[in-house]
């Protein structure tokens, strides 16, 4: 059973679309995050809910935003897309806010052409 | 600005020798850190951690060290297995919450 889980793995769309990246956890984790990992490789966190409350937005552009429907579920949306935002995005989860360890799914590749 | 710095994009090791993986970060308010291990189409997977409060913490084969006054860390492997082979992401966790700031990762080719 995948603990993290993403959908879909690769993602091709053009410029100006909306899409949308769903991730789900089934380990009972409070805490969920969004990161992305850019052409120069480095992780970047986005966002991070706990029991579907924000509680980490960096700065990222409005034209995202993450959806909690439940703690087991964080859902990325993205508006208007943008060249700049091909990356994998990878979504995590935690015990809750003060755990360390963090459990990454097997991240989405987004390509906008 | 990288807080968090792998000078080192790739590391090539024999079978059976030891990998030593380096990390460098600049805020001296980090007070925990980790290493994450990543395979090919796959997420980061936890490898092993280290509080501030300690120099060194081994589980199995993996060793992480830290020396906070050069605040540096390194991860040791022995001995080294072809399945090491992967990407090492250094990260460290600051004093608030648990953002983790992450490295650029180095590349470890453990060949056979």
């Amino acid at each position: 059973d995948t603990a993290v889980s993403q959908t879909p793995k690769y993602l091709v769309t053009q410029m100006g679309n909306d899409k949308s990246i769903k991730c789900e956890q089934n380990l009972g984790h409070d805490t969920m995050y969004w990161y992305k990992q850019d052409s120069k490789k480095f992780l970047k966190i986005m966002f991070s809910y706990n029991n579907k409350e924000l509680i980490i937005n960096e700065t990222v552009p409005n034209r995202f935003s993450p959806k909690s429907p439940d703690k087991a579920h964080l859902n990325l949306h993205i508006n208007s897309l943008e060249l700049g935002d091909s990356a994998v995005y990878f979504c995590a989860s935690s015990l809750n806010f003060v755990s360390y360890e963090q459990y990454f799914g097997p991240g989405t590749r987004l390509t906008v052409t | 600005d990288q807080q968090v710095k792998q000078n080192s994009p790739s590391l090539s090791v024999q079978e059976g020798r030891i990998s030593i993986l380096n990390c460098d970060y600049t805020n001296s308010m980090f007070d925990y850190f980790l290493w994450y291990k990543k395979y090919p189409a796959e997420g980061p997977t936890f490898l092993i951690s280290i509080s501030s409060i300690k120099d060194k913490n081994e589980d199995g084969r993996f060793t992480v060290f830290l020396n906070k006054s050069a605040k540096h860390l390194s991860l040791h492997i022995v001995p080294s297995q072809p399945g090491d082979s992967a990407v090492y992401f250094c990260a460290a966790k600051g004093e608030y919450g648990n953002k983790l700031v992450f490295g650029a990762g180095t590349i470890l080719r453990v060949k056979s």
